[in-house]
């Protein structure tokens, strides 16, 4: 399967500033996904990344807030900006693992923000 | 209706018991299934997929999907106290089969 580093594991940060959330993984992929879970939900697609191509976001979701880069195809970036206390929640990327003997898709370790 | 249903729980089994876990989803076109498993404060882990009606088996767990009454169900035989975690269902709807659809995960609590 593959690997996922995320970082940072978590942060406090203050509202109106901005975090930027990174993920690596250890074999190249098409496509790449950004998830959030809030509070005691369940995993919400924020956007899909392709690397060479602007993001491509859900309903909900604007650039604006939530600006990614894919500048390879190995690694992400998630910025959540101008946070409010309403932006606490887990941010977690994913990827489609082809390598699984279940076909799936594989998530990193997450990114545990709090907005004060 | 929500896309992705779950019963939230918690589910609660003695240990060595079955413990079945269910899931309804609304797009009669969702071609894949998936059930995750993620232990609180951890990030969901992928038990298994099923794509066609029937039954798949990897170890002690079974996945069950009947597309005709839209669910999926995932039985664990032989619970242990290490199964308790929340088990989230996800589907990909159709014409977009790379997006998924999370249930909000029923909370299993095996008892010793």
């Amino acid at each position: 399967s593959a690997v996922i580093s995320q970082k940072p594991s978590r942060d406090i940060c203050q509202r109106g500033t901005s975090l930027t959330i990174q993920c690596q993984v250890d074999s190249q992929v098409t496509m790449m996904f950004w998830y959030r879970q809030q509070p005691g939900q369940s995993l919400t697609l924020i956007a899909t990344a392709n690397q060479g191509s602007e993001a491509t976001y859900e309903s909900g979701f604007v650039i604006d807030k939530f600006p990614i880069s894919r500048p390879n195809l190995t690694f992400s970036t998630l910025t959540v900006s101008n946070m409010s206390p309403e932006d606490s929640s887990i941010y977690l990327c994913s990827v489609e693992d082809l390598g699984t003997e279940s076909y799936g898709y594989t998530f990193g370790s997450g990114t545990r923000l709090t907005v004060v | 209706q929500k896309e992705v249903e779950q019963n939230s729980g918690p589910l609660s089994v003695p240990e060595g018991a079955i413990a079945s876990l269910n899931c309804t989803y609304s797009d009669r076109g969702s071609q894949s299934f998936f059930w995750y498993r993620q232990y609180s404060g951890k990030s969901p882990e992928l038990i298994m997929s099923i794509y066609s009606n029937g039954d798949k088996e990897d170890g002690r767990f079974t996945a069950q999907l009947n597309k005709a009454s839209q669910y999926v169900s995932l039985l664990i035989r032989d619970s242990q106290p290490s199964d308790s975690a929340t088990y989230l269902c996800a589907v990909t709807p159709k014409g977009a089969t790379n997006k998924l659809i999370f249930g909000t995960g029923t909370l299993l609590a095996v008892q010793p």
